[in-house]
Order: C-alpha cells, then structure tokens, then sequence
C-alpha cells in the first residue's frame, strides 16, 4: 500500500529566507507525486506535480520539487519566501495505472515570520 | 479560470439524520472523487466515479455512503445515518482524466455532527 509522510508538523521561516519541506514516499511501483496547498479556508491548489522526465520540477508560485528515487523522497523548496506563502502543505502519492486516488500525507504547516 | 465549488461549506446535522453534501466539478471533468480530513488528521480517499458508476472505494466508505451524479453538473456524497466520527471537512474533487491527471480540489464542506 502506498504511503507518504511529512516529518514536519510546523515549520517557522523569515521572510524573504529559503524554504524547504521534505515527503518521503512508499510505493512499489513509479509514482505519481504531487505536492498541494491549502490556504485558510480555501481548498487544495496544486502546486507541482511529477511523473516522469526531469527529476526537478518547477511548480507555481516559484516553487520547485526534486523527485530522488534512491531517497524516495520528494521535497519542495523555495528560495524566497513571501508572506502569503503562510499555509498548509501537503505531499500526495498517486496510484498511477492502479487507480485514481491520491494518498496525502500529514501536511506541514508553514508560518512566515516578518 | 474553471474552478470545483462545493454548498453547503458549513453543515451541522444531528446525529443519525441524512446528510447530502454537493458538489459541481469542472465542466468537461470526467473522474468525480470525495475525500475527507478529520481535524488533525490527514485527508483521506473516500471514492473515485467515472462513467456514472464508483471506479474505487476505500474501507472509510461503507453502506452508510453514497454517490451519485443525478445530473449533467453536480455530484453528490450521501451520508445515510451520521456517526459523531462523521465530522469532519469534506473534499470534492474533479480531473479531466484518471490515473495520471490533476485532482482539482473544491473548498470543502465541513460537516459538524452532534
């Protein structure tokens, strides 16, 4: 069964500082990997998404993702943070040609210090 | 830009009353899925719909749950007789494709049983 996991609950950053939010993944075969953002209130937006070719992806809002098979790991980095980056992050794990559904992980908290 | 909505976005229901939970995708979407989060919790896969039928399920979503798209535009999650442990945040989402496509989330419903 596939899984993810976020091993930060919150993470407390400066403006204007890097960012970087790690997932580990567990699945058995290529996976599809996402990685979404939640605003107060809002529902999940996508930020990037993985499947195949280029192991770095580019995503919106300047945001960036390195898929490392040997880590099984997938983390989302952003070079300048800005206040309105203040949301919840969720990695996901799709199944691929084996069904439909998205397995998140736990989600890390960002919070943005002036 | 095309974007899934979702009414109510608070419901509170008493328990062991019907609840039905709406949801309009994105127009020409073909693949329907709910997901839930329970606070603190992880969002977790409820149910995939394509082709007017469930294309996958989860354990979470058992006799007491319900799909439909009884029109062109809305798709609906039933709960029959609300549990306490039912509360929690309702997602909707929408692709255009199935196993390789974006998962383009409405805002929730949360869903309060007392």
């Amino acid at each position: 069964a596939q899984s993810v996991t976020q091993p930060d609950i919150h993470i407390t950053v400066s403006e204007g500082a890097s960012l970087e939010l790690r997932c580990n993944y567990s699945y058995g075969a290529t996976p599809y990997l996402f990685w979404y953002v939640q605003s107060p209130g809002q529902g999940l937006q996508l930020l990037l998404k993985y499947f195949s070719g280029d192991t770095l992806v580019q995503g919106i809002k300047g945001f960036e993702a390195e898929f490392k098979r040997s880590q099984s790991s997938f983390n989302l980095r952003k070079p300048s943070v800005h206040w309105s980056d203040a949301a919840e992050y969720f990695c996901a794990v799709g199944a691929g040609a084996a069904g439909n559904k998205l397995t998140f992980g736990g989600g890390t908290r960002v919070l943005v210090k002036p | 830009e095309p974007e899934v909505t979702q009414t109510p976005s608070h419901q509170v229901t008493q328990m062991g009353q019907e609840v039905i939970l709406r949801c309009v995708p994105i127009s020409n979407h073909l693949y329907f899925y709910w997901y839930r989060q329970i606070l603190g919790q992880k969002v977790e896969f409820l149910v995939s719909f394509y082709n007017n039928e469930i294309s996958e399920k989860s354990e979470i979503f058992d006799d007491q749950f319900s799909v439909e798209r009884p029109d062109g535009s809305n798709f609906t999650l039933k709960i029959r007789s609300t549990k306490l442990e039912d509360s929690a945040m309702y997602f909707c989402a929408s692709s255009w494709e199935g196993t390789t496509d974006t998962q383009y989330f409405g805002p929730g419903t949360r869903l309060t049983v007392l």
